[in-house]
């Protein structure tokens, strides 16, 4: 079926580092798509987010990209810091809301 | 209040009593959202409302129940708590209706025995 999943479940960095969490998906009709991040006890709050008319959108220390093609998107945060400690996932969804998916989480650790 | 705020912070319920679940938005946000988060499943939606007055179902609405009187206000009501309903429960609110950035409280524990 439908579904979105992350290749990695938990990554670890060196501070300073730079941070690459995947996200695959399988709907191709998928027409935004949107990377949260999620702090122990915390809500999700939303990183950035990039639509299909696009292959690369940039924000403060973190891009976006996203490959049509083979169905990946990828969160790309540079010179990681101790505060980017968190969970990270991916949203996929078109028009309709209630085809919006959520992947599990991706648990990113910042060693210092 | 700043944003978005949920109450309880958490709860222990017995398996058939009825709880709601309390949420409020002072930003005015036309379209609000229940999520459970469990391990491993991610974000499930539950229930929405587009604006007040309107509701919609989610992924997972068996069991729910919501309304929305007004814009700040989006309970979720539990009428038969079941232990399968046990997990953290996330009120969302976007400007706008569908798939668009959306702004998270701060969840509840809800734990059913």
């Amino acid at each position: 079926g439908e579904s979105v999943g992350l290749h990695l479940p938990t990554l670890s960095v060196q501070e300073g580092d730079n941070s690459i969490i995947n996200c695959a998906y399988s709907n191709s009709a998928s027409d935004y798509f949107i990377w949260y991040k999620q702090e122990s006890g915390k809500g999700p709050q939303f990183i950035i987010d990039i639509r299909s008319n696009m292959d690369k959108r940039q924000g403060q220390r973190v891009t976006v990209l996203l490959n049509k093609t083979v169905k990946h998107l990828s969160l790309q945060i540079a010179a990681t810091q101790p505060g980017d400690s968190a969970v990270y996932f991916c949203a996929e969804g078109g028009t309709s809301y209630d085809k919006v998916i959520f992947g599990p989480g991706t648990s990113l650790s910042v060693i210092p | 209040i700043a944003g978005i705020t949920q109450a309880p912070t958490s709860q222990i319920l017995a398996a058939g009593r009825r709880m709601t679940l309390r949420c409020t938005q002072d930003m005015r946000h036309n379209a609000m959202y229940w999520y459970r988060q469990d391990l491993g499943l991610g974000l499930r939606l539950i229930h929405y409302s587009n604006t007040a007055g309107t509701t919609g179902k989610g992924e997972v609405p068996d069991g729910y129940s919501v309304s929305r009187a007004n814009t700040d206000d989006f309970p979720l009501t539990l009428a038969s708590a079941v232990p399968s309903q046990t997990s953290v429960y996330f009120c969302a609110s976007s400007l706008e209706e569908g798939f668009n950035e959306q702004f998270f409280g701060p969840g509840t524990r809800l734990t059913v025995l």
